[in-house]
C-alpha cells in the first residue's frame, strides 16, 4: 500500500539548466497537487492537476514552470532555466478528490531542489 | 482569499508536558488537516478534521468551523514531537481544491 512516491529525493543543478520533478500519486487517487516550500516558509500551492488537465494554476509562475499529469506515468513539474531562487522542497499531494468535505490530501516526502 | 494564522510560532517544552496549538482561519472552510513536518522534513498528516474532535494516541484535535478556528492537543510530549506544525484549509469558495498553509508552530521538545 505505497503512498505518494516522489523522485528524486534530492536534486542539484546548475543556473540555467532543467528540473524535472516526479509525481506517482497513491493507487486509486487521480487528483494531483504540487506545492513549494521556500527556506523557513510554509508550503505555497502551485499547481492541481487530474488526469491529462490543468485545473487551477494560480500559484505557478508564468515563466519557466509547467506540469503535467498525463494519462499514463507520474505527474511531471518542469522548471526550465532553473536560477538560485527556485531551491526549495518541492511536495507533491495527491487525493481522491471527493466532493462534501472528504477530500484528505496526502503528501509525498519532497524534492529538494539545490541550485548552485 | 482565505487567510490562516498559527499561534503560537514558537513553542519550548520540557518532555512530559502538554500543550495546545491553534490555527485561525479567516473563512468557510470545506477541508481542514494538521500536519507534522518532522526534522527530516517529512510532512505526516495527523488529522482531516473539518469539523468536530478526533482523538489518535497523544494527540487530538478539536475545529470549532462557526467559530473559524482549529486546536491541536499534544500530551506527555516526547522529544520526537518535535518539528513544526501545519495546519491547513481549503476554502469553501472559489472552487479549487488547494490547500492553504498557516506558516506553522515550530515546537521543541527537550529531555
Amino acid at each position: 500500500n505505497a503512498g505518494v512516491m516522489q523522485n528524486p529525493r534530492h536534486l542539484v543543478r546548475r543556473r540555467g539548466q532543467e528540473a524535472r520533478l516526479r509525481c506517482s500519486p497513491m493507487k486509486g487517487h487521480s487528483h494531483v497537487y504540487w506545492y513549494r516550500q521556500l527556506p523557513e516558509e510554509g508550503l505555497k500551492f502551485m499547481v492541481y492537476l487530474q488526469k491529462e488537465n490543468i485545473i487551477d494554476e494560480s500559484g505557478m509562475p508564468k515563466e519557466r514552470f509547467s506540469a503535467e499529469f498525463p494519462k499514463e506515468g507520474p505527474s511531471i513539474l518542469r522548471i526550465q532555466q532553473v536560477v538560485r531562487g527556485d531551491s526549495a522542497a518541492y511536495f507533491c499531494a495527491s487525493s481522491l478528490g471527493l466532493a462534501g468535505g472528504r477530500n484528505t490530501q496526502y503528501f509525498g516526502p519532497g524534492t529538494r531542489l539545490t541550485v548552485l | 482569499g482565505i487567510q490562516v494564522e498559527q499561534s503560537p510560532p514558537d513553542l519550548i517544552l520540557q518532555e512530559g508536558a502538554n500543550s495546545t496549538l491553534r490555527c485561525n482561519f479567516s473563512d468557510s472552510v470545506n477541508n481542514l488537516q494538521w500536519f507534522h513536518q518532522n526534522p527530516w522534513g517529512q510532512l505526516i498528516n495527523l488529522f482531516y478534521i473539518p469539523s468536530g474532535t478526533k482523538q489518535n494516541g497523544r494527540l487530538s484535535a478539536t475545529t470549532v468551523a462557526t467559530e473559524r478556528y482549529s486546536l491541536l492537543y499534544i500530551s506527555s510530549s516526547q522529544t520526537t514531537d518535535s518539528g513544526v506544525y501545519f495546519c491547513a484549509v481549503e476554502g469553501e469558495k472559489g472552487g479549487s481544491e488547494k490547500l492553504v498553509f498557516g506558516k506553522g508552530t515550530k515546537l521543541t521538545v527537550n529531555p
